[in-house]
């Protein structure tokens, strides 16, 4: 299967700093990213989807100024987390799907990251 | 819009015990249909998928799903499960023609040895 990374695996910061994922497709190219959220004991919620070469499309009730999103190659997809607040802190996974490369019904997910702010 | 329900947050099972984690799905339209996986302070793997074709289908650690469109379900079952199996287990959906996944809010699987 595709293989998808993600650095920092964990991150610590003081409150109002802003801390930067990096997603990385490792063996095949993706067009297209995810970014999701995840709480404790919860499911995954859907933050952006993260287009190469255009902005990002945001769900509902997520600031886009505050989780900057930026697709600057085909292998790559990052997410900033600006001024960063306790209520900040979450685990952070994205994915990616084949798209037009045979399997792309499937997403493949990072091991994500896990934010806390102090 | 697809969405996903997990029935059952925790299920305890003993070693070697049957087990069915259930997932039911609403959607207006065709399907495709995942279970991932995730260990602790891990993302998630996938476990196994439908997307069309034979409506049941198993992963290579003895897991298996059937697809069952009167009922809208897929629920995952393993005839005898291992202490490793513990883990939060995820259904989701998507459809052909989009790739936003939707997941359900997971099942905690604990084996008991």
């Amino acid at each position: 299967g595709a293989v998808v990374s993600q650095h920092p695996s964990r991150v610590i910061c003081k409150s109002g700093t802003s801390v930067k994922i990096e997603c990385r497709s490792l063996d095949f190219q993706a067009t297209t990213m995810f970014w999701y959220r995840q709480f404790p004991k919860q499911s995954l919620m859907l933050m952006a989807t993260s287009n190469e070469g255009s902005k990002a499309t945001y769900e509902q009730g997520v600031e886009k100024d505050k989780f900057l999103i930026n697709h600057a190659s085909l292998t790559l997809s990052t997410l900033t987390v600006t001024s960063a607040h306790p209520e900040d802190s979450s685990f952070y996974i994205c994915s990616a799907n084949l798209l037009g490369q045979g399997d792309q019904e499937t997403q493949y997910f990072g091991p994500g990251t896990r934010l806390l702010v102090l | 819009a697809q969405s996903v329900t997990q029935l059952d947050s925790q299920v305890p099972v003993f070693e070697e015990a049957p087990v069915e984690l259930r997932c039911n799905y609403s959607s207006s339209v065709s399907v495709y249909l995942f279970w991932y996986v995730q260990y602790p302070n891990q993302g998630l793997q996938l476990l196994l998928k439908y997307l069309s074709g034979s409506t049941l289908v198993k992963s290579i650690n003895g897991f298996e799903a059937e697809f069952n469109k009167s009922q809208t379900s897929f629920h995952l079952r393993k005839p005898s499960v291992h202490i490793s199996d513990t883990a939060e287990y995820f259904c989701a959906v998507s459809s052909p023609t989009g790739n936003q996944f939707y997941f359900g809010t997971g099942t905690s699987l604990t084996v008991i040895p």
